[in-house]
């Protein structure tokens, strides 16, 4: 089954340090991409990065990072230099070989002085 | 930004109503989605669709229905609301292709009293 797991229900990191947000997923198709979102609590839906599964480097844009590890199936989400502006619910999702996306259930991150 | 809007942004209505959410997108984008985000659920997609009159299920399609007459709309319709249906609802487009990133609405919050 297609699934994407999400195992930190909150995470807390001071500011200016770097967090790791955890993400696995199971897929059988060779060809998929992975994408995280922020959502901030006033409910929009951001997107920040995406990595295919035939992209040869990581993906990264501005602070952050997609530590990519195709044969362990993870797709970890890394923040550097953490801002109060970071605070957010981030979810991680895959989509397989078709146009559909399946979300994880998030990660709360609070970013703290 | 892209350029999609939801309304309404919020409701609040009775069992056994119908609802008729709106998603408008600016952005001539031929895929659009919408999904609901439920505690602990992350997002989960309801309907899609890849143009105009042609749309398909997702994973939660149970209770709702869409139309999408022109490229610009995409209508979810709850026939009957449940109570179990409050919820927020989120639109989403991507571009020529169903791999591209999908970018989100700001979500309408529906309460089913």
């Amino acid at each position: 089954a297609q699934k994407i797991t999400q195992t930190q229900p909150g995470m807390f990191v001071q500011e200016k340090e770097a967090v790791t947000l955890d993400c696995t997923y199971d897929t059988s198709d060779p060809s998929y991409g992975l994408f995280w979102y922020k959502q901030p609590s006033s409910g929009e839906m951001i997107f920040l990065i995406y990595q295919g599964s035939y992209d040869q480097q990581n993906a990264t844009e501005g602070r952050y990072s997609l530590n990519f590890q195709k044969a362990r199936k993870s797709a970890n989400l890394v923040i550097s230099a953490s801002q109060l502006g970071d605070s957010a619910m981030y979810f991680c999702a895959m989509r397989r070989n078709t146009d559909k996306l399946i979300f994880g259930t998030g990660t709360r991150l609070q970013v703290f002085p | 930004d892209a350029g999609i809007t939801q309304s309404p942004r919020h409701k609040v209505t009775e069992t056994g109503t119908p609802v008729t959410l709106r998603c408008h997108q600016t952005e001539n984008h031929r895929y659009m989605y919408w999904y609901r985000q439920d505690p602990g659920h992350g997002l989960r997609l309801i309907h899609y669709s890849y143009g105009v009159k042609d749309t398909d299920k997702g994973e939660v399609s149970d209770g709702y229905s869409v139309s999408r007459s022109k490229t610009e709309d995409f209508l979810l319709t709850l026939e009957s609301a449940t109570s179990s249906q409050t919820s927020v609802y989120f639109c989403a487009i991507s571009g020529t292709s169903g791999r591209d990133t999908q970018y989100f609405g700001p979500g309408t919050r529906l309460t089913v009293l």
